[in-house]
């Protein structure tokens, strides 16, 4: 079965703070794509980063970095020196070439405090 | 980049009235697009699939026949919900696809849809 689960339903932090959004994914399938999204109050969402399955490498972008860890299934998203910008609702996401669909997590709402 | 409008940005509608919400691929050609639901601090839920030219295939407890999706050409799909009631109210999202044959493709989402029906 295929699912993405974000056990963290709402994070509040103090500007400035790191901040580590958890996400583990389920998936029979060896080819599969995991992303992450942020969604503003506006409600579009934005696209943050995309992987591959056989894409272990962890990546960085400016205050953004993602842990890919097939061995425990996870794809965890950390901001560092956290923003009151940042204040979102972050989704993980799944795509696998079996169900050829994206299943979502449960959004994690972040709240940065000034 | 690839964008992906649609229109309205927001509709407020009489309860039993249909409403037509547009989707665009602006600048690619999607030959498939997705159509999701997103109750008010709830996850996206997909709704139904749409291949251009064919029937949209729906997904386990969507009404077809409520939720009215056309995908007549490579660059606009509609979805029409036929006459809304107060728990149609949601947030609508699609995605464009561009591409074919079964390896990942980007997918491009849209800016959603907020739908209240009184």
């Amino acid at each position: 079965a295929q699912k993405v689960t974000q056990a963290q339903t709402e994070i509040s932090v103090v500007e400035k703070e790191d901040v580590t959004l958890d996400c583990v994914y389920e998936t029979r399938d060896t080819t599969y794509y995991l992303f992450w999204y942020k969604q503003p109050p506006s409600g579009e969402l934005v696209f943050l980063i995309r992987r591959n399955s056989f894409d272990e490498q962890n990546e960085i972008s400016g205050r953004y970095s993602w842990n890919f860890q097939k061995s425990t299934s996870s794809f965890n998203f950390t901001i560092t020196a956290s923003q009151v910008v940042d204040s979102a609702v972050y989704f993980c996401a799944q795509f696998t070439s079996g169900t050829y669909k994206y299943i979502f997590g449960t959004g994690t709402r972040l709240k940065v405090l000034a | 980049g690839a964008v992906v409008s649609q229109h309205p940005s927001r509709v407020i509608c009489k309860s039993g009235t249909s409403v037509k919400i547009e989707c665009r691929s602006l600048d690619f050609q999607a030959t498939t697009m997705f159509w999701y639901r997103q109750f008010p601090k709830q996850s996206l839920m997909l709704m139904a699939t749409s291949n251009e030219g064919s029937k949209a295939t729906y997904e386990q407890g969507v009404e077809k026949d409520k939720f009215l999706i056309n995908h007549a050409s490579l660059t606009l799909s509609t979805l029409t919900v036929t006459s809304a009631h107060p728990e149609d109210s949601s947030f609508y999202i699609c995605s464009a696809r561009a591409g074919g044959g079964r390896q990942y493709n980007e997918q491009f989402f849209g800016p959603g849809t907020r739908l209240t029906v009184l």
